[in-house]
């Protein structure tokens, strides 16, 4: 079955880095675009970044541009999320998601990981 | 302000139907781009209730419906179940921002 498990979440002062990772199985990892989903306390679902099947696409919301960076390692069937100048506001769950199609990674998501808390205080 | 307007709150009866709007723009759905709709449980992640507009995944009861016109879309529930109070989301492609985007969220309570 498929799972998606994130981990690296924690506690980080403001301006500090963070590199979160999602650890995938159950699928062909290496054929399959996959987002950073995150959702603030309390608040709605916002999407973060998605990264094309090998890696040669990428695009952001204008939120974390220039301060994110999603990458994976195909031979580990692994995503990460280095997460440089965090900012307050950069609080929230971070969820690693699946495309649902291999060739279009604007399609929906079809799987969810549990979410890795990231908590950006002095 | 979310790109995606939802309403926040509805609510309905057991039994009842109830529908979720989801207004978009000329950038997102108006440029015929799919809307998902996903389904949120209290302290659980989100789960895809319909893709690409219309489509159920399998193990989706058919009281979940979802259609599309112009610039917006909607979520239909018929049959309205206590399990079914959840928080639910739409999300499209938008291509003036290059990017996903979600609606604010929309919770259902089951009177």
């Amino acid at each position: 079955q498929v799972q998606l498990v994130e981990s690296g979440g924690g506690v980080v002062q403001p301006g500090r880095s963070l590199r979160l990772s999602c650890a995938a199985s159950g699928f062909t990892f290496s054929s399959y675009g996959v987002h950073w989903v995150r959702q603030a306390p309390g608040k709605g679902l916002e999407w973060v970044a998605v990264i094309s099947y090998d890696g040669s696409n990428k695009y952001y919301a204008d939120s974390v541009k220039g301060r994110f960076t999603i990458s994976r390692d195909n031979s580990k069937n692994t995503l990460y999320l280095q997460m440089n100048s965090l900012r307050p506001e950069d609080t929230a769950v971070y969820y690693c998601a699946k495309c649902q199609t291999y060739y279009d990674f604007w399609s929906a998501v079809d799987y969810w990981g549990q979410g890795t808390l990231v908590t950006v205080s002095s | 302000q979310s790109v995606l307007t939802q309403p926040p709150s509805v609510s309905g009866a057991p039994g009842q139907r109830v529908t979720i709007s989801c207004t978009g723009s000329s950038s997102n759905i108006g440029a015929g781009y799919d809307v998902h709709w996903y389904q949120q449980l209290p302290r659980t992640a989100p789960k895809v209730l319909i893709y690409a507009n219309n489509n159920r995944p399998s193990g989706v009861p058919d009281r979940f419906s979802g259609s599309r016109s112009g610039t917006s879309a909607s979520l239909a529930i018929t049959g309205l179940q206590a399990e079914d109070e959840a928080d639910y989301y739409c999300q499209s492609y938008d291509n003036s921002l290059s990017g996903s985007v979600f609606g604010g969220g929309t919770k259902l309570t089951v009177l």
